[in-house]
Parts: C-alpha cells; structure tokens; sequence
C-alpha cells in the first residue's frame, strides 16, 4: 500500500539555523500539507499547499516557514532561524484531490529537536 | 474559531471489552467533517473513521462505530470487542466543509488490558 514519507526521522539543529524537512507524498495526490505536535500538545495544521501553490494556512504558519515542491515527488518544509519552541514532531499529509471527502494519509513524521 | 475537545486524556479497557472516547466539538458552521485517527507507538496516524455532518447515519467501519449528536456537537468512537492492537493515541478531528484546516482535540491514550 503506498505511504507518505518523511526525511529525516529526527533531526537535531541549533538555535538561529535553518531546516528543510522532506516528504515524500503518495504518487498520484494533488494536495500536501503540513502539521506539527509539539511534545504534549495537539495535532496543529500549519499549511495545505495545491498545484504550487500555498491554498491555506494557519496564524502558526509565519514567514519563519516557507514550502516547496523542488520536482515531482518531494515536498518540503523550511524553516529559517530555528527557535527552542519550533522543537515538535512535523507531520505531513497528502490527500487525492480537492475535496473534504477525500482522506488525508499521514508520514511518520521527523522529530525536529532544536538546541 | 473550531474548537475540539477530548476531556479523557487516558483510557483503558480490557481485552474483548467496549470502551469508547468522548470528543466534543464547538463551531458556527452546519457543513463539516468529523475525524477520529489513531496513532500507535510508531507515531504514523492513520484514519480509523469519518462523518459528514449531513448525514445523520452514524458511521461503522467494522469493530469502530460513531456516536454522533450534531445538536450536542459531540462525536465518541466505540470501540468494541478491544484488541491489544488497539493500544494508541486516539484524536478527534474536525474539519470545515470548505477548507483543509483540520483541528485536532488532544488526544485519549487507550490501553488495552490483556
């Protein structure tokens, strides 16, 4: 059965630096999103993102961020001048096409640690 | 703004028992999509069951049923005849008929007891 991807699994950053976490969606999807879980807390959307285009975010979701399709499998999430509270479990999502009725299937997420 | 709640931060039950979850959830729209996912030790979430608010058939997907009361705004997931695998995180999820922003509640950690 096909299964989003992420990369890395855990990744460890200082403070100030920059990441990119890398998904994988599944091959024939059309949307992507992003979610983060911050140690303890809930599930929170960040961004959904349609024919390279961001279609919706969240308040959370600030010029800090910024994501990108770079070719025809990857999806990324960067985020510039890593802070101590951007530590969170980044989760990313893809669904099939538009539409509410179509399921979001979930990676297993990168740990994203910053020191 | 769509507000989710799980007021059950843990539950357990025994194997072969029914346990189910609460969630409640707030919001000003009449067209929306409910959610339970669950999500094992492996951290991967995977969607156990879905509900259109406009229909008033209570979803089923095998031993997972849905208690939904769109004047109550709740929405509880019974789980039935409960296997060890059923051990996870269980979140309730709302989403708006017209966009991808899905809220989450907090989340009920299930034990199941063998």
């Amino acid at each position: 059965e096909p299964e989003v991807t992420q990369t890395p699994s855990h990744q460890v950053t200082q403070m100030g630096q920059e990441v990119i976490l890398r998904c994988v969606p599944i091959s024939n999807h059309l949307y992507f999103y992003w979610y983060r879980q911050i140690l303890g807390q809930k599930v929170e959307f960040l961004v959904s993102f349609y024919n390279n285009e961001i279609s919706e975010k969240s308040e959370i979701f600030d010029d800090q961020f910024s994501v990108e399709r770079p070719d025809g499998s990857n999806f990324t999430l960067k985020i510039r001048s890593t802070k101590l509270e951007d530590s969170a479990m980044y989760f990313c999502a893809s669904s099939e096409a538009a539409g509410q009725r179509y399921e979001q299937y979930f990676g297993p997420g990168t740990r994203l640690t910053v020191t | 703004a769509q507000t989710v709640t799980q007021s059950q931060p843990e539950m357990s039950v025994q194997e072969a028992e029914t346990v189910t979850l609460s969630c409640t959830y707030d919001t000003s729209e009449s067209d929306y999509y409910l959610f339970w996912y669950k999500q094992p030790p492996s951290r991967q979430m995977i969607l156990v069951i879905r509900q259109e608010a406009y229909k008033q058939q209570n979803a089923t997907e095998n031993r997972f049923s849905v208690n939904f009361q769109k004047a109550a705004k709740s929405f509880s997931l019974k789980i039935s005849d409960s296997q060890l695998g059923d051990a996870a995180m269980y979140f309730c999820a709302y989403r708006p008929y017209n966009n991808n922003d899905m809220r989450f509640g907090a989340g009920t950690r299930l034990t199941v007891k063998p």
